[in-house]
């Protein structure tokens, strides 16, 4: 596709419940990221993926939270027995090498009730 | 510990003057320098950024400065349109690792 497309768009979970969160990155771009937005904050990093390895995933907040990429393409952002507090746009970007301007997606939003 | 501060949660300007959006950052290790802009229920857009090796960069409307001394960068916006109404996020990167963001800053735009 010509831009990072995520999906879905929008997700509703109950509390305790397991959730994955999908992001197509540009094709051929070699770098990932994953952040998050909650309400009135920053953009919070969570994980880097340059292929399909994960040099910096220091940002996930607890171990609920994981992230793989596959094929250097695809990456599924897992949140497992979600919180209230995992409320939040989740955001993907790609960059070609890592050390060019990274282009996001349109976010997931996450809300647990 | 932020490495990337925004300082101003909001500026308001006239349409067609100059806007200024500032950042200021700690880790001197920082070589690469974006600027994005978001609207509501949107992603962030890429719009402009600028490499240690420079002090500016220039786009159309839109210019980024970089004060390495001053650990400081600014986007300058002339003219301003009601269009550039957005939150607008400084970010910067350590040799192609993650992008570290500012809070933001929200700018208005008044016709």
């Amino acid at each position: 596709g010509a831009g990072v497309s995520q999906s879905p768009s929008n997700k509703v979970t109950e509390k305790g419940k397991d959730v994955e969160l999908r992001c197509d990155p540009i094709s051929g771009h070699t770098a990932l990221y994953w952040y998050r937005q909650s309400l009135g904050q920053g953009l919070e990093f969570l994980i880097y993926f340059q292929g399909n390895s994960a040099p910096d995933k220091s940002g996930l907040p607890s171990d609920r939270f994981s992230a793989e990429r596959t094929g250097g393409s695809v990456s599924t952002l897992t949140i497992q027995r979600t919180q209230q507090e995992d409320s939040a746009v989740y955001l993907c970007a790609s960059s070609l090498r890592g050390d060019t301007e990274a282009f996001f997606g349109q976010g997931t939003r996450l809300t647990v009730v | 510990d932020q490495q990337v501060k925004q300082n101003s949660p909001s500026l308001s300007v006239q349409e067609g003057r100059i806007s200024i959006l500032n950042c200021d950052y700690t880790n001197s290790m920082f070589d690469y320098f974006l600027w994005y802009k978001k609207y509501p229920a949107e992603g962030p857009t890429f719009l402009i950024s600028i490499s240690s090796i420079k002090d500016k960069n220039e786009d159309g409307r839109f210019t980024v400065f970089l004060n390495k001394s001053a650990k400081h960068l600014s986007l300058h916006i002339v003219p301003s349109q009601p269009g550039d109404s957005a939150v607008y996020f400084c970010a910067a990167s350590d040799r192609g690792s993650r992008l570290t963001f500012g809070e933001g800053t929200q700018l208005t735009v008044n016709p």
